[in-house]
């Protein structure tokens, strides 16, 4: 089954820049979508289709995909991103979803 | 209002069975697949299983295929979850998220919580 692996956690100073890596075979050549998920509140989409912001969504949020490794880039980070980031892939019709990052913003 | 709505909270035994629901409303129903994602505590995310409301095909992950049901009754907008007996290792919140194809899951449920307790 296909596997993706994201750092534990990943920290970042106020109004800098953090970015969660995504790694998997060839992940390049998948859709990878990506999640903002905080205690209490159900999951929201901020990436689809490796670069696309849903509206609503601040551009301060980006993605990209290359070869084995997605990433999501929070620019100009703020308190109020904290949270959980999962990506999530289609693998032979089935949903894979990495292990989640816990975002620290200090 | 686009939103995805699930039934409330349940406490139950292991070996009992329950369906849990979720009524979409605002979109159009039949447009959208809905999966089932869970989160077992202090856990991340797993996909469960998808389901197209205009057929009722199914697709389950190996890891939930066989233990869990998902249907839908598109007359009245909703999809349930379902399972015929209950571990406690079923413990978990189960959310709903619709997705189209190629896209990520772009609408969510509230989330259902689900206990498992003898």
């Amino acid at each position: 089954s296909y596997e993706l692996t994201q750092p534990l956690s990943v920290s970042v100073a106020l109004g800098q820049t953090a970015r969660i890596t995504c790694g998997g075979n060839n992940i390049g050549s998948k859709n990878v979508h990506w999640y903002q998920h905080k205690p209490g509140q159900a999951p929201i989409l901020v990436i689809y289709r490796d670069t696309n912001r849903p509206s609503g969504i601040p551009e301060r949020f980006s993605g990209s995909n290359s070869g084995n490794t997605a990433t999501l880039t929070i620019s100009r980070a703020q308190a109020g991103d904290e949270a959980d980031y999962y990506c999530q892939v289609w693998d032979s019709n089935t949903g894979v979803f990495g292990e989640g990052t816990k975002l620290t913003v200090l | 209002e686009v939103q995805l709505v699930q039934s409330g909270g349940e406490v139950k035994k292991p070996g009992e069975s329950l369906t849990i629901s979720c009524k979409g409303s605002g979109y159009s129903f039949r447009s959208y697949w809905i999966n089932w994602v869970r989160q077992m505590p202090g856990k991340g995310l797993e996909w469960m299983g998808t389901i197209d409301p205009t057929d009722s095909y199914t697709n389950y992950s190996p890891s939930f295929q066989g233990h869990v049901t998902i249907s839908a009754d598109k007359s009245i907008t909703t999809v349930y979850l379902q399972w015929s007996s209950l571990k406690a290792s079923d413990t978990a919140m189960y959310y709903c998220a619709r997705r189209l194809p190629t896209a990520g899951f772009d609408l969510w449920g509230q989330g259902t919580l689900v206990t498992v307790s003898s």
